[in-house]
C-alpha cells in the first residue's frame, strides 16, 4: 500500500514567485492535514481537511497561503506570493476518520531565496 | 487544552547504552500520544502510539514508551542505543480521530560510537 506522497520534494523559488505543492494520502483516508516546520522552529499545524471540507485551518498564517482539496482526495498547498520567512519543510499527514494514528509524507523542501 | 513538553533540546548518548527521551503532555481530556522519529531529509516515521489500552506501548526497532497518567508522562526508551537511531524524535498529543495534534519541540539524539 502506498504510503502519503508530497511533490515536489524540494524547490527553490525567488520571493514573490507563487509555488504549489501537492499530496496524496493514504488511499481511504478521508482525514488530511498540512503541516510546516520553518528553520529552527517547531512542527506546526496548519490545517485539517476532512473529505474535502476545511475542518480547521487556525494554523494557516496568513492569505498567502490557500490549501485545496477538490474531490476529497489529494491536497494542494498553494502559496502566493511567498516570503523568505516561507522557506522550511511542508508535511502532509492523512488519518482514517476516528482514528488518531497519523501518517507522514516524506515531507515538500522549500527554499525561497 | 493540550501542550506537550519534550525536556531535553539534544541528548547524547554511546552506543550500546540505555536511551531516555522525556515527554510531558498537558491535555484536558483523555489524549492520544505518539512518538514519531525523523532521520535527515526524510519523513516523520511513526515509532509507537498509546491510545488508552496498554499503559506499556513497544514500538519498532525496540523502542518503548510509558504512559504515566500521575505524572503526565510518556518518556520514550530503548535499552541498547544503536548508531541508526541517530535522529530527532518527536512527541506528540493528540485528541481521539486525530484532533488537535501538537507536536513537542524535538529532542536531537547523538549516538557516540
Amino acid at each position: 500500500e502506498a504510503g502519503v506522497t508530497q511533490f515536489p520534494s524540494h524547490s527553490v523559488i525567488e520571493k514573490g514567485q507563487t509555488v504549489t505543492l501537492r499530496c496524496d494520502p493514504i488511499s481511504g483516508h478521508d482525514n488530511l492535514y498540512w503541516y510546516r516546520r520553518v528553520m529552527g522552529k517547531e512542527i506546526k499545524f496548519l490545517l485539517h481537511f476532512v473529505k474535502e471540507s476545511k475542518q480547521d485551518e487556525s494554523g494557516m498564517p496568513n492569505n498567502r497561503f490557500l490549501a485545496e482539496r477538490t474531490g476529497g482526495t489529494y491536497s494542494t498547498l498553494k502559496v502566493q506570493p511567498a516570503e523568505l520567512e516561507d522557506s522550511g519543510v511542508y508535511f502532509c499527514a492523512s488519518s482514517q476518520v476516528g482514528i488518531s494514528t497519523i501518517y507522514f509524507g516524506e515531507g515538500s523542501w522549500l527554499t525561497v531565496v | 487544552a493540550q501542550s506537550v513538553t519534550q525536556l531535553d533540546s539534544h541528548v547524547s548518548v554511546s552506543e550500546g547504552t540505555p536511551v531516555l527521551l522525556r515527554c510531558n503532555y498537558s491535555s484536558s481530556y483523555s489524549p492520544s500520544l505518539f512518538w514519531y522519529v525523523q532521520h535527515p531529509n526524510k519523513g516523520l516515521q511513526l515509532l509507537l502510539k498509546y491510545t488508552s489500552a496498554a499503559t506499556l506501548v513497544k514500538g519498532i526497532n525496540g523502542f518503548e514508551a510509558e504512559f504515566k497518567k500521575s505524572e503526565t508522562s510518556f518518556h520514550l526508551t530503548k535499552p541498547s542505543a544503536h548508531m541508526s537511531d541517530a535522529a530527532e524524535y518527536f512527541c506528540v498529543v493528540s485528541k481521539a480521530g486525530g484532533f488537535k495534534t501538537i507536536f513537542g519541540a524535538g529532542t536531537r539524539l547523538f549516538v557516540k560510537a
